[in-house]
């Protein structure tokens, strides 16, 4: 069964710090991995999806890679913006293709 | 493109009323899910579906009711509210190997 883990729990750093955010799974054999962002009281907004034959997928100041060996994923935000705080979640579809969840990350950018 | 809709994005019922939260995507998935986020939570998969004609029981699914006639449509029905249901429900669709896209959310509230 797939089991998805991040770390850390929480976060809070000063503006314009270059940060980085854990996921790792417990089943290499993945369709894709998906990093969300959800803002208090809102919706899920989907950031970056990697492919399983992907090393990484870029947008703009968030670089996501995938390491499939070591069950691991790495999203890194550059240049840390207020705007940026909110829950990011990792997520990874199973077998029969329902999403499982990380816990989450809760990340504060202090003006 | 509309992407995933839900309605309605507010509602309020009484103990033992039934109700129908609709959700709908114009993006041709086949996979179709329903969760549910109480506050300061995370999301629990209530019921999802990999087709039409198919669905299958999440890890809360008890008191809930899904059917899945067409691809677009995957309607989640409230047998007899109560107030441990009230939550934010979100629904989301995924074809293979694309990402998972989420709805904006109904907030209930059972009284």
């Amino acid at each position: 069964k797939q089991e998805v883990t991040q770390i850390p729990a929480a976060l809070s750093v000063p503006e314009g710090e270059n940060l980085v955010l854990n996921c790792s799974f417990t089943d290499s054999a993945i369709y894709n991995l998906q990093w969300f962002r959800q803002d208090p009281g809102k919706g899920l907004t989907s950031l970056l999806l990697i492919q399983s034959s992907q090393r990484e997928q870029t947008s703009g100041r968030l670089n996501a890679s995938l390491d499939k060996s070591s069950g691991r994923s790495t999203l890194y935000i550059a240049a840390s913006q207020p705007g940026d705080s909110a829950t990011y979640l990792c997520a990874l579809p199973d077998s029969s293709y329902k999403l499982i969840f990380g816990s989450g990350t809760r990340l504060l950018v202090r003006p | 493109n509309a992407g995933v809709t839900q309605t309605p994005k507010f509602q309020v019922l009484k103990t033992g009323q039934s109700m129908t939260l609709q959700c709908a995507q114009d993006m041709n998935h086949e996979y179709m899910s329903w969760y549910r986020q109480d506050p300061g939570m995370g999301l629990r998969l209530i019921h999802y579906s990999v087709g039409a004609g198919i669905t299958d029981q999440g890890e809360v699914p008890n008191g809930y009711n899904v059917s899945r006639s067409t691809t677009e449509d995957f309607p989640l029905r409230l047998l007899s509210a109560a107030p441990s249901q009230t939550s934010v429900y979100f629904c989301a669709s995924s074809g293979r190997n694309y990402g998972y896209t989420f709805g904006s959310g109904t907030r209930l509230t059972v009284v």
